[in-house]
């Protein structure tokens, strides 16, 4: 398995709503991402976990919360979200985060937040 | 912060041109560069990537030049084909929490007319 999956592909979800996005790897891969996307914009880093241990916070707001349950699998626990929050959530993975190796990118999901 | 130019955002060429695409990074410890190709609704995709130790790496009609001491570097389209068009992303390493993040570039977006 070469690939990094995300479900769901689309969320619709209300600012009381709570969901998590889930990211899954069989890539025997270390490092796993997430990624905010806006419209016409790039890739901004939110999380990275290494050896299943949250490495990088990148100063993200607490209604996002991480999980890492495992080396294969990465959520995204959503809470209280504003409009604003609404855009494309990446994972990735990589070999070993202290390596300049590859990220591969999921297909992302799209969130949007009434 | 470390930041990551990119020019120009947009770039119209006719189909069987070449296309062209610099960056430049801040920080001098950056090593790897990565280049990424993003089609409408699709996840970023490797296309090609350096590390600082070469100077040019081609594959296929897609070729990187990096110049490490102006902090430059570029992406070459040869011969190009309507399925180029995309927004492409260059990005470099930032060695920050114990390993290497990636900083963005702002994207542009390629357009190859008939």
């Amino acid at each position: 398995d070469t690939e990094v999956t995300q479900t769901p592909k689309h969320l619709v979800m209300g600012m009381t709503n709570k969901k998590s996005l889930k990211c899954e790897q069989h890539m025997g891969h270390r490092a796993m991402y997430w990624y905010k996307q806006k419209a016409k914009k790039p890739p901004e880093l939110m999380f990275v976990y290494s050896y299943e241990k949250l490495s990088i916070n990148e100063s993200v707001p607490s209604r996002f919360s991480p999980e890492c349950p495992n080396s294969s699998l990465l959520n995204l626990h959503l809470h209280a979200l504003q409009p604003e929050d609404s855009a494309l959530y990446l994972c990735a993975s990589s070999l070993d985060f202290t390596h300049t190796d590859t990220q591969y990118f999921g297909p992302g999901t799209r969130l949007t937040v009434l | 912060g470390e930041n990551v130019e990119q020019h120009p955002s947009t770039l119209s060429v006719q189909e069987g041109d070449s296309a062209v695409i610099k960056c430049t990074y801040s920080d001098s410890a950056s090593n790897y560069f990565p280049w990424y190709k993003q089609e409408l609704g699709k996840r970023p995709q490797l296309i090609i990537d350096i590390r600082s130790n070469v100077g040019e790496k081609k594959d296929q009609r897609i070729a990187v030049t990096l110049n490490k001491t102006a902090k430059h570097f570029s992406l070459h389209i040869t011969e190009t084909q309507p399925e180029d068009s995309a927004v492409y992303f260059c990005a470099a390493n930032i060695l920050t929490g114990g390993g290497n993040k990636l900083t963005f570039g702002t994207g542009t977006q390629l357009k190859v007319e008939l």
